[in-house]
């Protein structure tokens, strides 16, 4: 089985902080995701990545970053935290675009 | 863009019972996908059925592209098929995009 592992899950930080958000999997999956889910509005894309050091704009980039150093691990950045990032952050990995989505177990994100 | 639309958003079961859930979207998809979302938040992929039937389990379901709807049948309910099912379907515009239905969240009860 496709195993996608997020390295925290829960995690506390104060407002202004960088936190970074790892995520791994070990299935050689070309696409990496990363999703935030909210209550009321659902899972919505916030990056996407084809390929190792290849990154593009999900719906809601505004405020994050990502880095894809190698194909198995995919990094989500908040370069300045804010109270409005805290929410359930979803990794996910699939081998081609439009098949099968395996997700991570979630990382809750607190800010204060 | 494609809208998706789940019903019921939430439903209770006695523990044996069978159930069946919807999946309607406003157009054309090549990509749909059921997951369940345990209450420890874990998302898991039950299947990916852009069309046809498929079964595993005590679960299947049957998506009908040309009518614009996937359904997700539970067969003799557990009490651990509680939490929350979604469906999400690729959009059209940008290929790598699942667009998540808001979900149905399910109860069963021992």
């Amino acid at each position: 089985d496709v195993k996608v592992t997020q390295s925290s899950r829960y995690l506390v930080k104060r407002t202004g902080e960088k936190v970074f958000l790892e995520c791994v999997q070990d299935m050689d999956h070309e696409n990496m995701f990363w999703y935030r889910q909210d209550p009321g509005l659902g899972l919505r894309l916030i990056y996407f990545s084809y390929d190792v050091k290849m990154k593009e704009k999900g719906d809601i980039p505004e405020g994050y970053s990502v880095s894809r150093e190698k194909k198995e691990r995919f990094s989500l950045i908040l370069e300045s935290a804010s109270t409005n990032q805290t929410s359930m952050y979803l990794c996910a990995s699939s081998f081609q675009l439009t098949e099968k989505l395996f997700f991570g177990s979630g990382t809750q994100l607190s800010v204060l | 863009g494609i809208q998706v639309e789940q019903s019921p958003p939430d439903l209770i079961l006695q523990e044996g019972a069978n159930s069946t859930l919807r999946c309607n979207f406003s157009d054309s998809v090549n990509n749909l996908q059921w997951f369940h979302q345990n209450p420890w938040g874990q998302l898991i992929n039950l299947f990916y059925i852009p069309s046809g039937t498929k079964q595993n389990g005590r679960l299947s379901a049957t998506t009908v592209a040309t009518e614009r709807y996937s359904l997700l049948y539970i067969s003799s309910s557990q009490t651990t098929d509680s939490g929350v099912y979604f469906c999400a379907v690729e959009d059209w515009d940008s290929s790598y995009k699942l667009i998540f239905g808001s979900g149905t969240r399910l109860l069963v009860r021992p």
